[in-house]
């Protein structure tokens, strides 16, 4: 049983486009959300993340759009950059669950 | 501040081998936390470590098995490894017991077993 869905699978973005990718969760107990960054060859690092009591956060360039109704949120990656090429991923847990972890999508920003 | 280190960082073994996985948590962290990400996937959940104890454990099987010690440090050991363990092995460390979606990763260890 998947908990988080992520689409797209792979994306890719001009630069200075917005990157948007979206998530889908089960479990209605998670209570944080964050967003991870991979490049090839490194651990994945955490980008940004939101708890379910505001709709929206804001980090630079990357902003987490957050519909509990819907249970579903997504990254925004504004004024995308080559830099940002990584794979992404959208991942949820409680207090008394681990972290789960989408499959990725694999971001190219272009120029 | 030194972060997540694992050793090694590749290794090859054949069927039916053991291997054994090696992680030093960032400077201050207690908990260690392993996942195993195949090519193209997202981590998977095997399980965490605080106090020397196995506190959560994901959908593996026995055969996967670890151990914290007092340094906080981890190993992960495998056991008649299969062409399907080959993946990434990733180490990520934490503070407290209680659990956290803010880890920090190690870059990882690649099993590839042939």
């Amino acid at each position: 049983q998947q908990q988080v869905k992520q689409s797209p699978q792979s994306l890719i973005v001009q630069k200075g486009g917005i990157s948007i990718i979206n998530c889908a969760y089960e479990n209605t107990a998670f209570d944080y959300f964050p967003w991870y960054q991979q490049f090839p060859g490194k651990g994945p690092a955490l980008l940004i993340a939101i708890r379910p009591d505001v709709s929206e956060k804001k980090e630079g360039r990357f902003t987490i759009s957050f519909n509990k109704s819907a249970k579903q949120f997504s990254l925004h990656i504004m004024d995308s950059q080559p830099g940002d090429s990584a794979t992404y991923f959208c991942a949820a847990n409680s207090g008394n669950t681990p972290l789960v972890f989408g499959k990725g999508t694999r971001l190219s920003v272009i120029a | 501040d030194a972060g997540v280190t694992q050793s090694p960082t590749h290794l090859i073994k054949t069927r039916g081998q053991q291997v054994t996985l090696r992680c030093s948590p960032k400077s201050g962290h207690d908990t260690v936390s392993w996942y195993q990400q195949a090519l193209g996937q997202g981590p998977q959940f095997i399980f965490q470590y605080y106090e020397e104890e196995e506190r959560q454990r994901g959908n593996f099987p026995d055969r996967f098995s670890g151990h914290q010690f007092p340094n906080y440090s981890s190993e992960l050991n495998v056991n008649a490894l299969l062409l399907g363990d080959s993946a990434l092995y990733l180490c990520a460390s934490s503070l407290g017991p209680k659990n956290t979606g803010e880890l920090f990763f190690g870059e990882g260890s690649r099993l590839t077993v042939l």
